[in-house]
């Protein structure tokens, strides 16, 4: 299972960033795909999670209407958008395949992350 | 919003054995797993479901789950395993993840 990521950005605030995230390995449409970040010294933050088979999409509250994640299977990618971006959004943005059992799910892969820097 | 809580730093000296620990309310009715993310690197899960190890992870990482307190436990630590390690579990209000916010592990 390898996830590779697209490369690092710096964004002025209020634009737009969209990361990819390459799949390869497995069958990419059976593992929900979820994304994660890491500002500078602090912990992980869950951010939302796709499911690569139909695009349905679950996003944490705190990103709603700031958040776009979408997939396309031809290419066994995935996508996070966040736009409106401020400075605390600065960050290192994992994608990771979730594995889920009917009461718990587990990140199994990640990958390499992308920075993000928003400065002006 | 459920709540994980870890303890900021554990030190212990090589060979020794480490034990991190994740509270949260009633947790051992959850199912905890555990990440180690080492110096600029991407995290790694090290147990899942409490206590079970992915393939590839040494049998000197175990842990454990009961009451309210969840254990990772590290056995004969090396210099390689300072890292911070993380806990998570699903909130059952809404399915979503949530992180501990980390322990840094220090080895003497």
């Amino acid at each position: 299972v390898q996830l590779v990521q697209s490369g690092a950005e710096v964004k002025e605030p209020g634009a737009s960033v969209k990361l990819s995230c390459k799949a390869s390995g497995y069958t990419f449409y059976t593992y929900y795909m979820n994304w994660v970040r890491q500002a500078p010294g602090q912990g992980l933050e869950w951010m939302g999670i796709i499911n690569p088979s139909g695009g349905s999409t679950t996003y944490e509250q705190r990103f709603q209407g700031r958040v776009t994640m979408t997939r396309d299977t031809s290419t066994s990618t995935v996508y996070m958008e966040l736009s409106s971006l401020r400075y605390e959004d600065t960050a290192v943005y994992y994608c990771a395949r979730g594995d889920c059992t009917s009461t718990s799910c587990y990140y199994d892969s990640w990958g390499q992350g992308t920075l993000v820097t928003v400065s002006s | 919003s459920y709540v994980l809580t870890q303890a900021p730093s554990v030190s212990v000296a090589p060979r020794q054995t480490a034990r991190i620990t994740c509270g949260g309310n009633n947790i051992g009715s959850k199912s905890v797993h555990w990440y180690q993310q080492r110096p600029g690197q991407a995290p790694v899960l090290v147990v899942y479901d409490d206590s079970d190890r992915p393939s590839g992870i040494p049998g000197r990482f175990s842990g454990s789950n009961s009451g309210n307190t969840a254990t990772l436990t590290i056995s004969r630590v090396e210099a390689g395993d300072e890292a911070d390690y993380y806990c998570q579990v699903s909130d059952t209000t809404n399915d979503h993840p949530v992180f501990g916010g980390g322990t840094k592990l220090t080895v003497l």
